[in-house]
């Protein structure tokens, strides 16, 4: 079992880009979370997914960012028209149900 | 307390010495909480998942403490090793054990 896996592990784009990360569950998971962790802060939740279905964008800025989980593929977090202020790291984590979640490693952006 | 909090910031001890870390959480509304243990560029690894009141969980040198009515948890790390250190996250599920609102951890550095 590899473990949720995330790439890029580093992305670099410059501003007015487009970021495209992508993360693949582990075996079983079919609940999908991704957290950002901005320069100095900690972990902020952005989205949950199931399936096909978004359960919670709550974290998610109102403006350029999107997630998807289809049915076959990784989940994708896009990020349109990038700006600098969107350089953090991307974590995402899945679980099959209920606590205990399994992080990724993590997609690095930088936005030059 | 309105959000997770977690002290000290930042901690350094010496080999052989027993520590402990806090994390302070709304009490209100409480599902889970989540211990974790991240070392720089990997992902962070669940450590503990605690529900009830009064929990207590051990995994080798390292255990946790629950108080739910309080809101507060504690976790203990006996006989410290280089090896333990890493930033130490908590994190609490309210409502349903979808989204988790972290603190911003503690920084241990165990040196020799």
């Amino acid at each position: 079992n590899a473990g949720v896996m995330q790439n890029p592990r580093h992305l670099v784009r410059r501003r007015g880009q487009e970021a495209r990360l992508r993360c693949s569950p582990m075996k079983g998971h079919s609940h999908v979370y991704w957290y950002r962790q901005l320069p100095e802060e900690g972990l902020k939740f952005m989205v949950y997914l199931q399936k096909e279905n978004i359960i919670d964008e709550s974290g998610m800025p109102k403006e350029r960012f999107s997630a998807e989980f289809p049915k076959e593929g990784p989940s994708i977090l896009r990020i349109q028209q990038v700006v600098r202020g969107d350089s953090a790291a991307y974590f995402c984590a899945s679980s099959p149900a209920g606590p205990g979640y399994t992080f990724g490693s993590g997609t690095r952006l930088t936005v030059v | 307390i309105l959000n997770v909090e977690q002290s000290p910031q930042s901690l350094h001890v010496q080999e052989g010495d027993s520590t402990n870390f806090t994390c302070s959480f709304p009490s209100s509304n409480f599902y889970a909480l989540h211990w974790y243990r991240w070392e720089t560029a990997k992902s962070p690894e669940a450590l503990f998942v605690m529900t009830l009141n009064g929990d207590e969980k051990k995994k080798g040198r390292i255990s946790a403490t629950l108080n739910t009515k309080e809101g507060y948890s504690y976790l203990y790390i006996k006989g410290s090793q280089p090896e333990d250190s890493a930033t130490y996250l908590c994190a609490r599920a309210s409502g349903t054990a979808s989204k988790l609102t972290f603190g911003t951890g503690t920084r241990l550095q165990v040196t020799l």
